[in-house]
């Protein structure tokens, strides 16, 4: 079975700022990779995924992340960030082949402080 | 565009009362999932449907039933309540294998 681990539940920067959100991923066999951001009391919606090809992929609202299969690791970067950018951002995987089970991690809560 | 479509976004039982919450997508997606948010949790999967008639457990499933006969509609049943049933329920829907999940705007449960 895969897991989700992000090693911060709270970071706290400040107004542009650059920001890191870590997440580590395991799993025996090759996933997919994705990055949801929750913004209060709504659902999540789609940051950025890794599918194949470029291990560098470039998301919404300016984040992007790197696929790092040697560390498996899957780190959300923003060089600088904004007040709006205040929520929760969640890793997830997905099994390339077998059952449709998106695996979350605990969650990041990213407040941005002007 | 409506989207996945949750129903209610709020309820309050009493702990043995059952109830039903409502998942409808109009995206003719195959995949869809029911996943609960407790904090520092993240989300766990309950149920999810790969198909219309096609069920299987997810990874927290006591307590919950799940069934879909059509391609849109994807209920969650809570046979009786129990307060550890307290949470947010997503659902969610993807057109395949490693697409975009797309979420609905969650359903906040408190069982008393």
């Amino acid at each position: 079975a895969q897991s989700v681990t992000q090693l911060d539940s709270q970071v706290p920067v400040f107004e542009e700022a650059p920001v890191e959100l870590r997440c580590n991923y395991s799993s025996s066999v090759s996933v997919y990779l994705f990055w949801y951001v929750q913004y209060p009391n709504q659902g999540l919606q789609l940051l950025l995924k890794y599918l194949s090809g470029s291990t560098l992929v470039k998301g919404i609202n300016g984040f992007e992340a790197e696929f790092n299969k040697s560390q498996t690791s899957f780190h959300l970067r923003k060089p600088s960030v904004h007040i709006s950018d205040t929520a929760e951002y969640f890793c997830a995987c997905l099994k390339r082949e077998g059952a449709q089970k998106l695996v979350f991690g605990q969650g990041t809560r990213l407040t941005i402080n002007p | 565009n409506a989207g996945v479509t949750q129903t209610p976004k709020f309820q309050v039982l009493k702990t043995g009362q059952s109830m039903t919450l409502q998942c409808a997508q109009d995206m003719n997606h195959e995949y869809m999932s029911w996943y609960r948010q407790d904090p520092g949790m993240g989300l766990r999967l309950i149920h999810y449907s790969v198909g219309a008639g096609i069920t299987d457990q997810g990874e927290v499933p006591n307590g919950y039933n799940v069934s879909r006969s059509t391609t849109e509609d994807f209920p969650l049943r809570l046979l009786s309540a129990a307060p550890s049933q307290t949470s947010v329920y997503f659902c969610a829907s993807s057109y395949h294998q490693g697409t975009e999940a797309f979420f609905g705007q969650g359903t906040r449960l408190t069982v008393v």
